[in-house]
């Protein structure tokens, strides 16, 4: 099946730092890529969509000069957290949309990056 | 805007009970449904996919099935083990795309 992997798995770092996220499709391009958010006990929320080539749409609510997303090529999606806050500790999940399969819309996830910012 | 809810929050059964868990949603104009487990400080394993046009999905012991025009899915579990513990959460696909997760069910199941 389509694998999506996520590094780092895990990061902690000082306030005020900034913090980068990748996202990789391992076995199939993805033009459209999801950055999810979930704080403890929550669930998860959508931050943005990431598109090959072109500019992230970000839910209402998400700073788009804080946490910035580019979509590089059809593999791969970064987040980077600018000047990140102990608020910014969070959970975060990257899904990949494969439209090659027999399924027009199957998203697949990848392990998750915990971030905790001290 | 669609909103996913999720009912129970949380479940305790002892080990070889059947169980179903609850998902609602409010916008009935969804492309899919997508069921999944994560176990604590983990990702997301996908269980099924309904796509709209399907009223249920069955793997192994699991059985979603989906009522598009009430806005409702469940998703039956045979024989619970422990192994089963973990969060079940109900994600609904819309024209945008992107997953509107529900808040998970916690499920515990006890030898």
């Amino acid at each position: 099946g389509a694998v999506v992997s996520q590094h780092p798995s895990w990061v902690i770092c000082k306030s005020g730092t900034s913090v980068k996220i990748e996202c990789r499709s391992l076995d199939f391009q993805a033009t459209t890529m999801f950055w999810y958010r979930q704080f403890p006990k929550q669930s998860l929320m959508l931050m943005a969509t990431s598109n090959e080539g072109s500019k992230a749409t970000y839910e209402q609510g998400v700073e788009k000069d804080k946490f910035l997303i580019n979509h590089a090529s059809l593999t791969l999606s970064t987040l980077t957290v600018t000047s990140a806050h102990p608020e910014d500790s969070s959970f975060y999940i990257c899904s990949a949309r494969d439209t090659s399969g027999a399924y027009t819309d199957t998203q697949y996830f990848g392990p998750g990056t915990r971030l905790t910012v001290l | 805007k669609q909103e996913v809810t999720q009912i129970p929050a949380a479940l305790s059964v002892p080990e070889g009970e059947n169980l179903v868990l609850n998902c609602s949603f409010t916008d009935s104009a969804i492309y899919n449904l997508q069921w999944f487990r994560q176990d604590p400080g983990k990702g997301l394993t996908s269980l099924l996919l309904i796509q709209s046009s399907q009223r249920e999905q069955t793997s192994g012991r699991l059985n979603a099935s989906l009522d598009k025009s009430s806005g409702r899915s469940t998703l039956y579990i045979a024989a619970s083990q422990p192994g089963d513990s973990a969060t079940y959460l109900c994600a609904v696909q819309d024209s945008g795309y992107a997953l509107n997760f529900g808040k998970g069910t916690s499920l515990l199941v006890t030898p």
